[in-house]
């Protein structure tokens, strides 16, 4: 069965640069979460988008954006990227709201 | 979303039942138990959800307490395949707060 997609699995940027990740949800479903989950820690919740506007929002920086498309992928952009940035981030998607979410494999960005 | 507590870690032996506790005292009517685990690093994996009667699947079974202040996630023969953090999360809408889950460690 499709899972979720997302790209790239590894991404090295330094200080200050911007960087995008991809995600491209499960086939027909019309959800996308974004998780950050540092070193040791738990996965948090950023943002979400539902039929292509943002559904809601949680600890996501003002120096991150993100959108979701008309095929319902989805775009994470972080702009002047900071050491502590450093995590893996996670999409996931659903097929409306209040069903179970399928979560990606993850994108490790790494800023040095 | 109601606060839940679950164990910071617990062992089992391979082959054995694995009971999971999780407690959700402030929970409200309409919100959901889920239960998500994560096999280090991988993305989070969902495993069952319920919100008042008891859920069975092919990965576990989820046993609510009448007064749905608690649950327990049950793992009938646990594999070391499933070695994970598991999380409780009690959510009424899509948004998923994972908080300190059970580290589970299934022992050969």
């Amino acid at each position: 069965a499709a899972g979720v997609i997302q790209s790239p699995r590894h991404l090295i940027k330094e200080k200050r640069e911007t960087a995008t990740l991809k995600c491209y949800p499960i086939p027909r479903h019309d959800t996308v979460y974004w998780y950050q989950q540092g070193p040791g820690q738990d996965p948090q919740f950023l943002i979400s988008f539902y039929e292509k506007m943002q559904s809601d929002k949680g600890s996501i920086p003002d120096r991150f954006s993100a959108q979701q498309f008309s095929d319902y992928h989805s775009e994470l952009n972080m702009s002047s990227l900071e050491l502590g940035d450093s995590a893996l981030y996670f999409c996931a998607s659903s097929f409306s709201r209040n069903t179970e979410a399928f979560f990606g494999q993850g994108t490790r960005l790494t800023v040095v | 979303d109601a606060k839940t507590t679950q164990p910071p870690s617990m062992d089992c032996a391979e082959g054995r039942a694995a009971n999971l506790p999780c407690n959700h005292s402030t929970i409200s009517g309409n919100e959901y138990v889920y239960w998500y685990r994560q096999i280090h690093s991988q993305g989070p994996q969902y495993i069952i959800h319920g919100l008042k009667n008891n859920e069975t699947n092919e990965m576990a079974s989820l046993i609510i307490t009448e007064d749905r202040k608690s649950s327990t996630l049950i793992l009938p023969h646990a594999t070391l395949r499933d070695t994970a953090v598991y999380y409780c999360i009690v959510t009424k809408d899509y948004k998923l707060s994972f908080g300190a889950g059970t580290t589970v460690t299934v022992r050969a």
